[in-house]
């Protein structure tokens, strides 16, 4: 089986600080992680992705993640956070022989003005 | 571009009634995905397609939940005899490949609401 923790469920910060959103997972074989971002109403858009190679990843909109296999982390971060950042924030492991890509339960991002 | 279509974009549906909810994949993408999403929760897995083949439909969570992608392009979730637990909103994905690192594409969902 694998899964994915997401220990905050909002994060608050303020504009123009460095953000992090946090995400362990667990997974048998390589991990292949993603982070996706979901605005109300709206389905899940991709921001990174996780394969191989260098630990720091980057995306879209300024984003990136960091990828840790011994701590079995991948934390999103930025290093200056926009109001228009807020949103809702989804980690996501697929892994194994499993097809399926298993989702955290997600953390709200609040950048305050 | 055309990106991943879902319809309807809400469905009220009374307590036993069956519903069908579609989903048009971006053209030429082999694998679709179903997801249940509940409030203030994250997606949950329902099943997957690479084309036309169901591969994995252990996330259904009864058999009151059927999905079909016959012709290898539109998805057609069912919900019979619907229930008030079966209220949430439905998501589609798609990949243009069927490879572990390609990223899913996601519909705006429909919302079910089971009165």
């Amino acid at each position: 089986a694998q899964s994915v923790a997401q220990p905050e469920d909002q994060v608050n910060v303020a504009e123009g600080n460095p953000l992090t959103v946090k995400c362990t997972y667990s997974v048998s074989g390589n991990p292949y992680l993603f982070w996706y971002v979901q605005y109300p109403n709206r389905g899940l858009q991709f921001l990174l992705k996780y394969i191989t190679g260098d630990n720091l990843v980057k995306g879209s909109y300024g984003f990136e993640a960091e990828f840790n296999k011994s701590q079995t982390s991948f934390h999103l971060k930025k290093p200056s956070a926009l109001v228009s950042d807020s949103a809702l924030y989804f980690c996501a492991v697929r892994g194994g022989g499993y097809q399926k890509v298993t989702f955290g339960t997600g953390t709200k991002l609040q950048v305050i003005p | 571009g055309a990106g991943v279509s879902q319809s309807p974009r809400y469905k009220v549906a009374k307590r036993g009634q069956d519903v069908a909810l579609r989903c048009d994949p971006i053209s030429g993408h082999v694998s679709l995905f179903w997801y249940q999403q509940a409030l203030g929760q994250g997606p949950e897995f329902l099943t997957y397609f690479q084309n036309e083949a169901q591969l994995d439909k252990s996330g259904l969570p009864s058999d009151r939940f059927f999905a079909e992608r016959p012709e290898g392009s539109v998805s057609t979730l069912k919900i019979q005899r619907t229930q008030q637990e079966d209220s949430a909103v439905y998501l589609c994905a798609s990949s243009l490949i069927g490879t572990k690192d390609s990223p899913l594409h996601f519909g705006n969902g429909t919302r079910l609401t089971v009165t």
